[in-house]
């Protein structure tokens, strides 16, 4: 089955600093890859995803890049905010939402 | 538009109870699916329903968890004679009926089960 191994689990950066966390996937029939945001106590919110037939895609501060060759892809957030705070996971499916493994999250914290 | 429902959002059980969970999915979504999230770790995909129909629940443990999803009605996750391992928080999602591979799964906030 899919393995998604992600890094860091953990990542501090200064507010306007970017932040880079970088997941690998290992069944190369994976062609989506979603990343979710969760905050303490709620549930994880998908923020941006991406599929095989691109490799980039970007909303406002966040953007994904998607290698399929090397099978692995990242989540780049520009001028992080107090409010990006959370941990963040990655995921990816071969086609079917129903299918979705996700990786072991990363808490990232924005500090002032 | 109210987003995915799940009640309650925290419950206690001793160890040989029962728990029952329900989700509601978001209007117009006729798809669920019930994850599991260990402290501290990813979510791991239990089971994927339609209305009246279990589609996939190759991640459903074999004995004490059962899930459904009615025609009318929310959805239920069940745990028979739950033990400690089975504390963890347990999120429904939903998605449309395409599937959700084109929009993706909307997770409602989960159900924290602890037992004692």
């Amino acid at each position: 089955g899919e393995n998604v191994e992600q890094h860091p689990s953990t990542l501090s950066v200064q507010e306007g600093d970017s932040a880079v966390i970088k997941c690998t996937y290992s069944d190369s029939a994976s062609n989506y890859f979603p990343w979710y945001k969760q905050e303490l106590g709620k549930g994880p919110q998908l923020i941006i995803d991406i599929r095989s037939n691109v490799g980039e895609k970007k909303d406002q501060r966040i953007a994904v890049t998607l290698n399929k060759t090397a099978k692995h892809f990242s989540l780049h957030i520009t001028e992080t905010q107090p409010e990006d705070s959370a941990v963040y996971f990655c995921a990816a499916s071969p086609g079917t939402a129903s299918k979705l493994t996700f990786g072991t999250g990363t808490r990232l914290q924005v500090t002032l | 538009n109210a987003g995915v429902m799940q009640n309650p959002r925290h419950l206690v059980r001793r160890r040989g109870q029962e728990a029952r969970l329900r989700c509601s999915p978001m209007k117009g979504h006729s798809h669920v699916y019930w994850y599991r999230q260990l402290p501290e770790e990813g979510l791991k995909f239990m089971v994927y329903l339609q209305k009246e129909n279990i589609i996939d629940e190759s991640g459903m443990p074999k004995e004490r968890f059962s899930a459904e999803f009615p025609k009318e009605g929310p959805s239920i996750l069940r745990i028979q004679q739950v033990v400690r391992g089975d504390s963890a928080a347990y999120f429904c999602a939903s998605s449309p009926p395409s599937g959700g591979l084109l929009v993706g799964l909307f997770f409602g906030p989960g159900t924290r089960l602890t037992v004692l």
